[in-house]
């Protein structure tokens, strides 16, 4: 059983348009990530959310996590090329130690030109 | 600046080889991690260690062993190589909450 479910697990879109990825459980996590890997590399951090609630912008990327500390979501403004890659949640349950992760398996995006 | 550097970065093994993946970081990072990851599966935690001198286990421990001697390197070993090891492997480091990772290691398993 998937502890992260991702959603949608591929999208294809164009240049300049806005999308938005899920990432649901039914656990509560006391902090949340958000990664991106390119092809043959591995996942990059983009941001970190411990607050329920929280909602964090990085230029074109917002963030947002739930009240209830058991879901996020990603939204991409006007998406460019650049922007293609996995994007990775990953969750900390409380008592994990060492802070070991949970990941959900990705949602693979494709921007093209 | 190297980061997390794992070695090697691709591998072919016979069944039943044995072999040592190393990872290297240079952030003085207490917590050190071995993830895989496989289509459809998405990255699932193999050992790690919450400090030099100790390891735990994982999601998927079964048929690797670890060790952690010196604080900067975590090392990953098969000891019977099977088909289903085949995988890329990660190696992870963190201070807290937000993880670097190594580029990873291509392993084939024939």
């Amino acid at each position: 059983t998937q502890l992260l479910e991702q959603s949608p697990q591929f999208l294809s879109i164009q240049e300049g348009e806005n999308l938005t990825v899920y990432c649901n459980s039914s656990s509560v996590f006391s902090s949340l990530q958000w990664y991106r890997q390119e092809p043959g590399e591995g996942p990059v951090l983009l941001v970190t959310v411990v607050t329920g609630g929280e909602v964090k912008k990085l230029k074109r990327l917002t963030f947002q996590f739930g009240d209830a500390r058991k879901d996020s979501s990603l939204h991409i403004t006007a998406a460019q090329p650049g922007d293609t890659g996995l994007y990775l949640c990953a969750g900390r349950q409380r008592g994990n130690s060492g802070y070991a992760l949970n990941f959900g398996k990705g949602t693979s995006l494709l921007v093209t030109p | 600046n190297a980061g997390v550097t794992q070695t090697p970065k691709f591998r072919v093994l016979k069944t039943g080889q044995s072999m040592t993946l190393l990872c290297a970081q240079d952030m003085n990072h207490e917590y050190m991690y071995w993830y895989r990851q496989d289509p459809g599966m998405g990255l699932r935690l193999i050992h790690y260690s919450v400090g030099e001198g100790t390891t735990a286990k994982g999601e998927v421990p079964d048929g690797y062993n670890v060790s952690r001697l010196k604080k900067q390197n975590f090392l990953l070993g098969l000891e019977s190589a099977a088909p289903s090891q085949t995988s890329v492997y990660f190696c992870a480091s963190s201070q807290n909450y937000g993880y670097t990772f190594g580029s990873g290691t291509r392993l084939t398993v024939v």
